[in-house]
């Protein structure tokens, strides 16, 4: 069945420093994978998707995720992170089930960003 | 369009009591899922509806949960009697289809604490 796993809970960067959030997959076909971030006390927000067009996908505020099938990996990256950036960031698969493409959610990665 | 609505945003009970939350899907949007986020278990998806009617309640946890959609532009959850286990932040998403790739709009969700 497919899942995702991201492989870490927390990451803390400084302001105008990459980001790098890690999302490993799994799948037995060619996966459709997505990024949601939820600041807090709000909802979730699509950040990016990928559905087997392009393999860099580039999303919202800068943000983007490079699908690597040889890895099954689809980290999510920005140059420059943002004050405004600090969020709970969840990587996600499709998984068809029950005549339904069910989202599967990772557990988050909490990201901090310091003056 | 003002988003997919929830109310009401916060929720303080006492053990025993009856707790309804509502929502009001994105207008033209088929599908409405209803989503529970703990600490220990992430981001669960409990029912989700297809033109109002449940398609797949497999989530919800036993019979004290239950969900109606009674028209395209309303749904209720409701927990009789409540647990303090229930306590969680409650989400309500839609989508326009239900197709690989398809983006769920999430709202603020509500925030339920059973004492």
């Amino acid at each position: 069945a497919q899942s995702v796993t991201q492989l870490d809970s927390h990451v803390s960067v400084s302001e105008g420093t990459p980001v790098l959030l890690r999302c490993n997959y799994s799948s037995s076909y060619s996966p459709s994978l997505f990024w949601y971030v939820q600041h807090p006390n709000k909802g979730l927000q699509l950040l990016l998707k990928y559905t087997s067009a392009a393999t860099l996908v580039k999303g919202i505020n800068g943000f983007e995720a490079e699908f690597k099938k040889s890895e099954t990996s689809f980290h999510l990256t920005k140059p420059s992170a943002h004050m405004s950036d600090a969020a709970e960031y969840f990587c996600v698969v499709i998984r068809f089930s029950g005549g339904y493409n069910k989202l599967i959610f990772g557990a988050g990665t909490r990201l901090a960003v310091h003056p | 369009d003002a988003g997919v609505i929830q109310s009401p945003r916060h929720e303080v009970t006492e053990m025993g009591q009856e707790v309804t939350l509502r929502c009001k899907p994105i207008s033209g949007h088929d599908y409405l899922f209803w989503y529970r986020q703990t600490m220990m278990r992430g981001l669960e998806l409990l029912i989700y509806f297809n033109n109002n009617v449940p398609i797949d309640d497999s989530g919800m946890p036993e019979d004290r949960f239950s969900a109606k959609m009674p028209n395209a532009s309303f749904s209720t959850l409701k927990i009789q009697p409540s647990e303090p286990r229930d306590s969680a932040v409650y989400f309500c998403a839609s989508s326009l289809t239900g197709g690989t790739g398809n983006e769920q709009f999430f709202g603020p969700g509500t925030r339920l604490t059973v004492l």
